[in-house]
């Protein structure tokens, strides 16, 4: 079985400053890795996915994310963010053989200022 | 870019009625999943199908609950005699193939039971 936690529930941040949004799963066996991001009102739109190889992965609008195997992690990082990248961002881990259902977190909802 | 196409997007219906939720995957896409979120919590996984038959369940998805692939595009979740814990966000999701192919999301039903 597979577990997700996002450390922190809500993130501000001042635009064009920095974020790294935070994410350990726990699992007994080999998984895949994903960030997904939810505006308001919408459906989940896929950030970046790990599935193997290089540990730091680069996404969509900015986002990278670093996967760190020894410590379980899959920190998402922008070095830069924009008043637009207000949204829930969950993170996902599914096993790598099987139904390939998803585990996610419990959210971090990033609140950007301006 | 093709879409997970998700109807209706918001459903209200009286507690014991059974609702229908509907979904057209991506064409080619061969996993089929449900997920909720109820309100303020986080995704959930209800059920996998995959090969006109479900591959996986969680405990939510009891009895009452059912899907169906009835014609090769559509996939449908019903919920039968509704509860008020019922309500939620009800996400449909599919994916290609094997491996590391990311789930492809719709935009939710949100059902409110009243």
């Amino acid at each position: 079985a597979q577990s997700v936690t996002q450390l922190d529930s809500q993130v501000p941040v001042f635009e064009e400053a920095p974020v790294e949004l935070r994410c350990n799963y726990s699992s007994s066996v080999s998984v895949y890795l994903f960030w997904y991001v939810q505006y308001p009102n919408q459906g989940l739109q896929l950030l970046l996915k790990y599935l193997s190889g290089s540990t730091l992965v680069k996404g969509i609008n900015g986002f990278e994310a670093e996967f760190n195997k020894s410590q379980t992690s899959f920190h998402l990082r922008k070095p830069s963010v924009h008043i637009s990248d207000t949204a829930e961002y969950f993170c996902a881990v599914s096993a790598t053989s099987g139904t390939y259902k998803y585990i996610f977190g419990t959210g971090t909802r990033l609140k950007v200022l301006a | 870019e093709p879409e997970v196409t998700q109807t209706p997007s918001h459903q209200v219906t009286q507690m014991g009625q059974e609702v229908i939720l509907r979904c057209v995957p991506i064409s080619n896409h061969l996993y089929f999943y449900w997920y909720r979120q109820i309100l303020g919590q986080k995704v959930e996984f209800l059920v996998s199908f995959y090969n006109n038959e479900i591959s996986e369940k969680s405990e939510i998805f009891d009895d009452q609950f059912s899907v169906e692939r009835p014609d090769g595009s559509n996939f449908t979740l019903k919920i039968r005699s509704t509860k008020l814990e019922d309500s939620a966000m009800y996400f449909c999701a599919s994916r290609p193939g094997s491996g590391g192919q990311p789930q492809h999301f719709g935009d939710g039903t949100r059902l409110s039971i009243l």
